[in-house]
Order: C-alpha cells, then sequence, then structure tokens
C-alpha cells in the first residue's frame, strides 16, 4: 500500500516560514491535499491539487509537489496556525484514499 | 450553509453492531462522491469507506472489508455507515465528509464518537 511520511514536528517562530514535507514514491505524479487540524475540531482542507486554496484559506497557505516530495509552506507564520497538517493522496493503484503521519505545528 | 452532522456514535461492546449517519445540507447531496474518515484518540486520520453518487460503487480500507457497510439515501440527503463485529481498534472519531473539489476531503462533519469496550 501507498505510504506518506511527514516529519512529527515543526517548530517556528511568528512571522516566520513553516514548510512541512510529505514524502511518497513519486508524488509528484499525484495529486496532493493538506488539511490543518487543530484540538478537538474537524479537520479543515488548506490547500488542494497541489497548490490551489479553498476560499477563505489565507494566501500564507502554499503547496507545491514534484518528484518524490511534496510541502506545505505556511509563510508568515501566526499563533492561530498552530496546528496538526495532513497530507492525502488518492491511490488510484487500490482505489483508496491515503493519509500522511501528520505534523505538528508549534508556534514558539 | 454548507453542512454535515453525524450522529449515532456511542458505547458499544466489542462483537456488537452500530449504525452511524450524516445529514447533509446547503449543497446537492446526490451529484458527489461521500466518504467515512476515522481518528484513533491521540492518532492521525484513516480514510474508511466512500461511496460513489448513485452507490453503486463502495470502496473500503481493508481492516473493515466484511464488517462495514457504507450507503446513502439521496432522497434524504444522508450517508450511513452500518457497523458490525466491533473491534476495540475500531475506537475512534468518526468523520462525514464529501468530495466536492478533485479527490480532496472539502467539506467534513462534526465527528461522532464510537467507543469500543466491555
Amino acid at each position: 500500500s501507498y505510504v506518506l511520511t511527514q516529519p512529527p514536528s515543526v517548530s517556528v517562530a511568528p512571522g516566520q516560514t513553516a514548510r512541512i514535507t510529505c514524502g511518497g514514491n513519486n508524488i509528484g505524479s499525484k495529486s496532493v491535499h493538506w488539511y490543518q487540524q487543530k484540538p478537538g475540531q474537524a479537520p479543515v482542507l488548506v490547500v488542494y491539487d497541489d497548490s490551489d486554496r479553498p476560499s477563505g484559506i489565507p494566501e500564507r497557505f502554499s503547496g507545491s509537489n514534484s518528484g518524490n516530495t511534496a510541502t506545505l509552506t505556511i509563510s508568515r507564520v501566526e499563533a492561530g496556525d498552530e496546528a496538526d497538517y495532513y497530507c492525502q493522496v488518492w491511490d488510484s493503484s487500490s482505489d483508496h484514499y491515503v493519509f500522511g503521519t501528520g505534523t505538528k505545528v508549534t508556534v514558539l | 450553509e454548507v453542512q454535515l452532522v453525524e450522529s449515532g456514535g456511542g458505547l458499544v461492546q466489542p462483537g456488537g453492531s452500530l449504525r452511524l449517519s450524516c445529514a447533509a445540507s446547503g449543497f446537492t447531496f446526490s451529484s458527489y462522491w461521500m466518504s467515512w474518515v476515522r481518528q484513533a484518540p491521540g492518532k492521525g486520520l484513516e480514510w474508511v469507506a466512500n461511496i460513489k453518487q448513485d452507490g453503486s460503487e463502495k470502496y473500503y480500507v481493508d481492516s473493515v472489508k466484511g464488517r462495514f457497510t457504507i450507503s446513502r439515501d439521496n432522497a434524504k440527503n444522508s450517508l450511513y455507515l452500518q457497523m458490525n463485529s466491533l473491534r476495540a481498534e475500531d475506537t475512534a472519531v468518526y468523520y462525514c465528509a464529501s468530495l466536492i473539489v478533485s479527490d480532496a476531503f472539502d467539506i467534513w462533519g462534526q465527528g461522532t464518537m464510537v467507543t469500543v469496550s466491555s
């Protein structure tokens, strides 16, 4: 089965840039989606199809995808960005949806 | 307002059954694939099952195949998950989610907790 690997944690100072990676075999050939989940809340889609943002998501959230790594970038980090972030793809070989292991972003 | 509201969670003994429901509003429910996603306490997200617009195609994660059944009633704008032969490892918050934009889960419910314990 297809596996997506994320770093367990990322720490960043307010106003700086956070980069969260999502590794998978030839992930660049797939569409990658990213979710933000705050404690006790449902996940929220923040980036879809590698780099598109749903309505209402700040431009500070951006994404890229190439080779074996996809990246979610959060610019000008704010305290309210502290949350768990998950990447996700659809694996066509198994008709299964796959989530990454999740990354906890801490704002120092 | 676009909304998904789950119900039906609770405490059930190992081997027992439970039926989850998800009521959709604010969008054309019958036009989109729908899914169930779960999250065990302190763990990450896990896709469970999804169903095509007309119910003709259904897919499941291997760990629930043969035990869980996803279904929908487009006339009632509702999604269901029938869970049988429940195990301790099925303990989780269960979310229903829509697949409107691409193959991303774009709308989520608030979740319903399922606890399997004796």
